[in-house]
């Protein structure tokens, strides 16, 4: 079973433009991690964010937690066109060993 | 370049034939992953080795059969494998549970045709 579902399952932006991908969970949670994926290629680390945190920064990404709402977003500013790619979020299924991914939101930014 | 490598990048084989994808890390990780990434589909779990010990089989059919000699390799040998098996094969490694938090490392993945 998938433990993430995210939306949207397509974005299409403009070069300069913000990107927003949401990103909802089943289980509980110690953190939550995002991926970005090119086309055919496996996925990079991009972030975590422990449950405890709200909010965390790196570069042009911003990541938000609400662990009340089981839900997670994925905030790309000032996008460029090399940051088309499918991007996932991934959490551990409490209690085994499964690391789970989301569905993937693939973002296309136009130049 | 992540410290994750897996052979062949590439593979078309009939479906009788048998084959086998290896994945490698020399990062030290405890765990080893075996993922399906089919067209427009999402990723799924289909092994987990920890300790060279196999802790998860998301019913998988037993035409997939892991391996794994040691820490560093995982196998998956494919035999009389479908079409419908074509798909792309992510291997990943981490390390679970000696810290709180683990991020993933991917290999660059193996294109499977049968067909």
């Amino acid at each position: 079973s998938q433990q993430g579902e995210e939306d949207p399952q397509a974005l299409s932006i403009q070069e300069g433009e913000n990107a927003t991908m949401n990103c909802s969970y089943k289980t509980s949670i110690n953190n939550l991690q995002w991926y970005r994926q090119n086309s055919g290629r496996g996925l990079v680390h991009l972030i975590l964010i422990r449950s405890n945190e709200r909010e965390k920064h790196s570069g042009r990404l911003r990541v938000t937690l609400d662990t009340s709402k089981k839900s997670s977003s994925l905030l790309i500013t000032a996008s460029r066109a090399a940051d088309t790619a499918s991007y996932f979020c991934a959490t551990d299924d409490s209690g085994t060993y499964k690391y789970i991914f989301g569905t993937g939101t693939r973002l296309k930014v136009l130049a | 370049e992540t410290g994750v490598t897996q052979t062949p990048r590439h593979l078309v084989m009939g479906m009788t034939n048998k084959k086998s994808l290896k994945c490698e890390q020399h990062l030290g990780h405890n765990a080893m992953y075996w993922y399906k990434q089919s067209a427009k589909k999402p990723l799924e779990l289909m092994f987990v080795y920890s300790l060279e010990e196999r802790v998860e089989n998301n019913s998988v059919p037993s035409r997939f059969s892991p391996e794994c000699p040691n820490s560093s390799h995982l196998f998956l040998h494919l035999h009389t494998l479908q079409p419908e098996d074509s798909a792309l094969y992510l291997c990943a490694s981490r390390d679970r549970g000696r810290k709180v938090d683990t991020e993933a490392f991917f290999g660059q993945g193996t294109r499977l045709t049968v067909v």
